[in-house]
């Protein structure tokens, strides 16, 4: 595609629901890249792929949080029990190369 | 952990105004970049910096890479009312891998009617 199109654009969870937040990279690109953005901070690191291959997960904050990449394009990042601390913006990023990240609009989760 | 402290919070400014921003560090950085994010979208690449000194334009935005490389700053020329949003530094250090960004907390540009 054009660009790398996150879904949903919005989700509320219940407290202890789990969620999943996809992110479709832009056609070609083999790094993908996922940030958790706080209100009023900048993104933070969560993990990177390399194609299929998770080489970094270095940044997710527990145990709860899971992503995958099984055919190395899509990518699902997965949240089990949802709590309140995990409400934040999930921004999706793709690159070919380099650090030319191409940012999705992200994913704005409440915890309620 | 590192941290890249980014100046001022926020800004209100007349439009036709300049603009200036910076980003600091304790750290070294090899690679500073500068993007812009509007509500509801994610962070767009604006400059991107590899050298110490280096200074690049991109229209009325300029951005330097600081000499001890541990700074950069961000100047807007003339604003306009689309340049309104918030604007991150971000960058890798000698001690990062070639991929995790450094982020500052962003400074946000309001232009006053």
């Amino acid at each position: 595609g054009a660009g790398v199109s996150q879904s949903p654009r919005y989700k509320v969870a219940k407290r202890g629901q789990d969620v999943a937040l996809r992110c479709d990279p832009i056609s070609g690109h083999v790094s993908l890249f996922w940030y958790q953005q706080a209100l009023g901070q900048g993104p933070e690191f969560l993990t990177y792929f390399q194609n299929e291959a998770q080489l970094d997960k270095s940044g997710l904050p527990s145990d709860r949080f899971f992503a995958e990449r099984p055919e190395g394009s899509v990518s699902t990042l997965k949240i089990q029990r949802t709590q309140q601390e995990d409400s934040a913006v999930y921004l999706c990023a793709s690159t070919a190369a380099g650090l030319g990240y191409t940012f999705g609009s992200g994913t704005r989760l409440t915890v309620v | 952990g590192q941290q890249l402290n980014q100046s001022p919070q926020s800004m209100f400014i007349q439009e036709g105004e300049d603009v200036s921003m910076n980003c600091t560090s304790s750290s070294i950085f090899n690679t500073w970049l500068w993007y812009k994010q509007d509500p509801g979208e994610g962070p767009v690449l604006l400059i991107a910096l590899y050298k110490a000194g280096e200074l690049t334009s991109n229209g009325r935005l300029t951005a330097q890479f600081g000499i001890t490389r541990k700074d950069s700053f961000l100047n807007i020329s003339a604003s306009i009312p689309s340049d309104v949003g918030i604007y991150f530094c971000a960058g890798l250090t000698d001690m990062d891998s070639n991929y995790q960004l450094i982020w500052g907390a962003g400074t946000k540009l309001i232009i006053k009617p």
